[in-house]
């Protein structure tokens, strides 16, 4: 089956400095890629959608200027978080849509543990 | 998206069947059907998808009454391994770019 892979999956740092987490679909070429953030015990909330080639879409209450996403590919997308902070502590998760199927077929990483000291 | 509504949680017993009902009174003509499990600090992983009626595959079966306004996942002969998260979604692949909106989820205990 498809493939989506994170990188890093944990990451440490102190509040105020800025992280870079990737999501790459390594055998299928996706246009489309989400993220979300899920933190202990409760579900996952959609963050942002990111289009290859053009600016991401952000949900409603999300600030574009504190994560940063850039799909400069057709198989990678990235979600830097700015400033860190302690309560930007989460599970960050991304899934990629296989653009060559004829349906929604969403593939997940397997997330991006976070700790903002 | 057509917002849906599961049980918090279940708890079973190895070896039993668990069945898993998700309400989606307001699911579009369009849209389909699937449920994800999740394990801790692992993303999602699929489990099932369908339309209308019912579909099996190795790990699970779906049944769809002809209103579509409510799904069942069925899990046969449950292990410990099964003990997760289950996330039942609908949603169209067309539409709002194929977003999927997570619900609450049904946490299953399978107990030994």
């Amino acid at each position: 089956g498809a493939v989506v892979s994170q990188h890093p999956s944990r990451v440490i740092c102190k509040s105020g400095t800025s992280v870079k987490i990737e999501c790459r679909s390594l055998d299928f070429q996706a246009t489309t890629m989400f993220w979300y953030r899920q933190f202990p015990k409760q579900s996952l909330m959609l963050m942002a959608t990111s289009n290859e080639g053009s600016k991401a879409t952000y949900e409603q209450g999300v600030e574009k200027d504190k994560f940063l996403i850039n799909h400069a590919s057709l198989t990678l997308s990235t979600l830097t978080v700015t400033s860190a902070h302690p309560e930007d502590s989460s599970f960050y998760i991304c899934s990629a849509r296989n653009s060559g199927s004829s349906y929604n077929e969403q593939f997940f990483g397997p997330g991006t543990r976070l700790t903002v000291l | 998206l057509a917002k849906t509504t599961q049980p918090i949680s279940m708890d079973s017993y190895e070896g039993q069947e668990v069945n898993i009902t998700c309400s989606h009174n307001n699911i579009a003509t369009n849209d389909y059907i699937t449920w994800y499990q999740q394990f801790p600090s692992q993303g999602p992983r699929f489990i099932i998808q369908g339309y209308k009626t019912k579909v099996t595959n190795e790990v699970a079966s779906l049944f769809i009454p002809a209103d579509r306004k409510s799904s069942t996942l069925s899990l046969p002969r449950v292990s410990l391994s099964d003990t997760a998260v289950y996330y039942c979604l609908v949603g169209d692949g067309n539409n709002q770019g194929g977003k999927l909106i997570f619900g609450q989820g049904t946490e299953l205990s399978v107990k030994p």
